[in-house]
């Protein structure tokens, strides 16, 4: 089936600093998104990419689709403690209807104060 | 309310019980999905219904049963579990983009 590499699977960073993190698939989608999970909660959508070269920012975030639609990275700038959690990319292939996404493993972020 | 409410937050159950996790959403979405979210595992789904019609059921173990009786409810309906099928159950809503999550349900199996 299908399965989307994300790497690193975590990360122990000092606050302030600038976070990558990346996924990669052997298949290609239509859309790409990033979404982050807090302790107890549910994901939230951070970043979603339609159009393979696209890049997005939101706030600190910026993320890009992959030119070949089979990979997407997402940066964090100056990280500060509320960006603690763990991070998903997920790939979407359908426009319409009942989607399914498939999903990274997931990278966790720790920061240090 | 709005978004994708999920009750119980939390549950404990043995293994001879039965239990039941709802989940609803305000978002007028069309689409409902079951998430299966174990330690060190990527998210995992369970079944889809668009329109209030199962189209997907990725080889869910029958002792997991879901019910929608329209666009806007979903249910799991759970019965003698396992202690493997302990986890954080997660429902989402979507109609187009991306999906909505709700905050889970915390499943223990004792």
């Amino acid at each position: 089936g299908q399965q989307l590499n994300q790497s690193p699977q975590s990360m122990f960073i000092q606050e302030g600093e600038d976070v990558s993190m990346n996924c990669t698939s052997s298949s290609i989608f239509n859309t790409w998104l990033w979404y982050k999970q807090d302790p107890g909660e549910g994901p939230v959508l951070l970043i979603a990419l339609y159009k393979a070269g696209e890049l997005t920012s939101n706030g600190r975030l910026t993320a890009q689709f992959g030119i070949t639609r089979k990979d997407s990275f997402l940066n964090i700038s100056a990280s500060i403690p509320s960006d603690v959690g763990i991070y998903f990319c997920a790939g979407q292939l359908g426009l319409q209807g009942a989607q399914k996404l498939v999903f990274g493993q997931g990278t966790r972020l720790t920061i240090n104060p | 309310e709005t978004g994708v409410t999920q009750t119980p937050r939390h549950l404990v159950m043995g293994m001879t019980n039965k239990k039941s996790l709802k989940c609803e959403q305000h978002l007028g979405h069309n689409a409902m999905y079951w998430y299966k979210q174990s330690a060190k595992k990527p998210l995992e789904l369970m079944f889809v219904y668009n329109f209030k019609e199962q189209t997907e059921n990725n080889s869910v173990p029958s002792r997991f049963s879901p019910e929608c009786p329209n666009s806007s409810h979903l249910f799991l309906h759970l019965h003698t579990l396992q202690p493997e099928d302990s986890a954080l159950y997660l429902c989402a809503s979507s109609q187009a983009y991306g999906y909505t999550f709700g905050s889970g349900t915390r499943l223990t199996v004792v």
